[in-house]
């Protein structure tokens, strides 16, 4: 059974850092793209990053370039990300997912509970 | 503002049909494939179609996905109390090198 946990999350100040992880087992996760998705609350979805099996390329939505960093660790079967200069507007639910197939860069068939952040003086 | 324009709210009586739009452009929903989700309250989001058209294992096929053009929309048949929640669309934007979403779409069964 595929299984996403992602922990890491918490109340941090404007400005501060977090680096949240996703434990994933259940398939072999050095085949698989990986990605984070966020959704503040009460608004939609919004896709934040996502990593290529070997973590030779990496993708950020425009608003967390520069202040996100998206990693792979396949050893540990384990996904991270590394939120510096935090602001207000990334205060969220952050989802680990997982494409349908081992080339999905979307088609997010498996997703984890979610940890929020929260990011407030 | 999302990339990708869906309608925010739609409804239908139980045992009706049901369509959302999602509306985009050359760069995603015209030269990519487009997926749908479905969110309940307090969930994460569920994969109801992918690749346009596809459904995954275990989803009914009171739901189907269609496109044309720069647009995609998700058919729900049969309605059911169950069926209301939020309703993604998404799929890659070529120029701009990522995911994309739709703004999201309530669905309200009356």
């Amino acid at each position: 059974e595929v299984q996403l946990v992602e922990s890491g999350g918490g109340l941090v100040q404007p400005g501060g850092s977090l680096r949240l992880s996703c434990a994933a087992s259940g398939f072999t996760f050095s085949s698989y793209w990986m990605s984070w998705v966020r959704q503040a609350p009460g608004k939609g979805l919004e896709w934040v990053a996502n990593i290529k099996q070997d973590g030779s390329e990496k993708y950020y939505v425009d608003s967390v370039k520069g202040r996100f960093t998206i990693s792979r660790d396949n050893a540990k079967n384990s996904l991270y990300l590394q939120m510096n200069s935090l602001r207000a507007e990334d205060t969220a639910v952050y989802y680990c997912a997982r494409g349908l197939h081992s080339s999905s860069l979307h088609n997010f068939l498996y997703w984890g509970q979610g940890t929020l952040v929260t990011v407030s003086s | 503002q999302s990339v990708l324009t869906q309608p925010p709210s739609v409804s239908a009586a139980p045992g009706q049909k049901v369509t959302i739009s999602c509306s985009g452009s050359s760069s995603n929903i015209g030269n990519n494939y487009v997926s749908w989700y479905q969110q309940l309250p307090g969930t994460a989001p569920k994969l109801l179609i992918y690749d346009n058209n596809k459904r995954p294992s275990g989803i009914p096929d009171r739901f189907s996905g269609s496109k044309s053009g720069t647009s995609a929309t998700l058919g729900i048949t049969g309605l059911q109390t169950g069926d209301e929640a939020d309703y993604y669309c998404g799929t890659w934007d070529s120029s701009l090198s990522f995911v994309v979403f739709g703004g999201g779409t309530k669905l309200t069964v009356l």
